[in-house]
């Protein structure tokens, strides 16, 4: 596969309980972005990675919220103590690392709380 | 910090028919500004992208884009709507003031009616 790749499609969990969100992205892209998009909306940033390092992670939320990208592909988005509000659509979407360089998004992750 | 506008939730065209769906956005560096369509339950799909020089650019499907500065629009265009063409569609900008952050207009659903 080509393209980047979200797992799993769809997590339904209850309230308080901790998730995680994977993302594989394009092989040679160092950039890779988290967005979340609620129903009816366009895609929210959360963070940004440049490498290992996140480079801008002003979108997320609140401290529940963590992502990691250890060697510098495979991302994780990690909640924790989930709460009813954060049920979305996770977007991941690696790049290049040019300004002019596009998106490419998964398929997304579907978080359901219950 | 830059922010996208598009005034339309939902634009209606007959198959066959030119369609536009409207863009503007405001930045405080050189914009960088890009088209994405999604189809239901997938991600975003790039489809155009303005960067430098002619003002009229061309995408995928038969797509095309028309940026004006004056305006701050970047308004998407396409000859001859197709039933299939029927999605949501997102702008995005990217300032170069700001680094490598993508911020996405809510969206506009195009319905192309038989």
């Amino acid at each position: 596969g080509a393209g980047v790749s979200q797992t799993p499609s769809n997590k339904v969990t209850e309230k308080g309980k901790y998730v995680e969100l994977r993302c594989d992205p394009i092989s040679g892209h160092t950039a890779l972005y988290w967005y979340r998009q609620s129903l009816g909306q366009g895609p929210e940033f959360l963070i940004y990675f440049q490498g290992t390092g996140a480079a801008d992670d002003s979108g997320l939320p609140n401290d529940r919220f963590f992502a990691v990208r250890p060697e510098g592909s495979v991302s994780t988005l990690k909640i924790q103590r989930t709460e009813r509000g954060d049920s979305a659509v996770y977007l991941c979407a690696s790049s290049l690392s040019f300004i002019d360089s596009p998106l490419h998004f998964g398929n997304g992750t579907r978080l359901t709380v219950t | 910090a830059q922010s996208v506008a598009q005034p339309e939730d939902q634009v209606n065209v007959a198959e066959g028919n030119p369609l536009t769906v409207k863009c503007t956005y405001s930045v405080s560096g050189n914009p960088y500004l890009f088209w994405y369509v999604q189809y239901p339950n997938r991600g975003l799909q790039f489809l155009l992208k303005y960067i430098t020089g002619d003002n009229l650019v061309k995408g995928s499907y038969g797509f095309e884009a028309e940026f004006n500065k004056s305006q701050t629009s970047f308004h998407l265009k396409k000859p001859s709507a197709l039933v299939s063409d029927s999605a949501l569609y997102f702008c995005a900008v990217r300032d170069d003031n700001y680094g490598q952050n993508f911020v996405f207009g809510p969206g506009t659903r195009l319905s192309v009616l038989p």
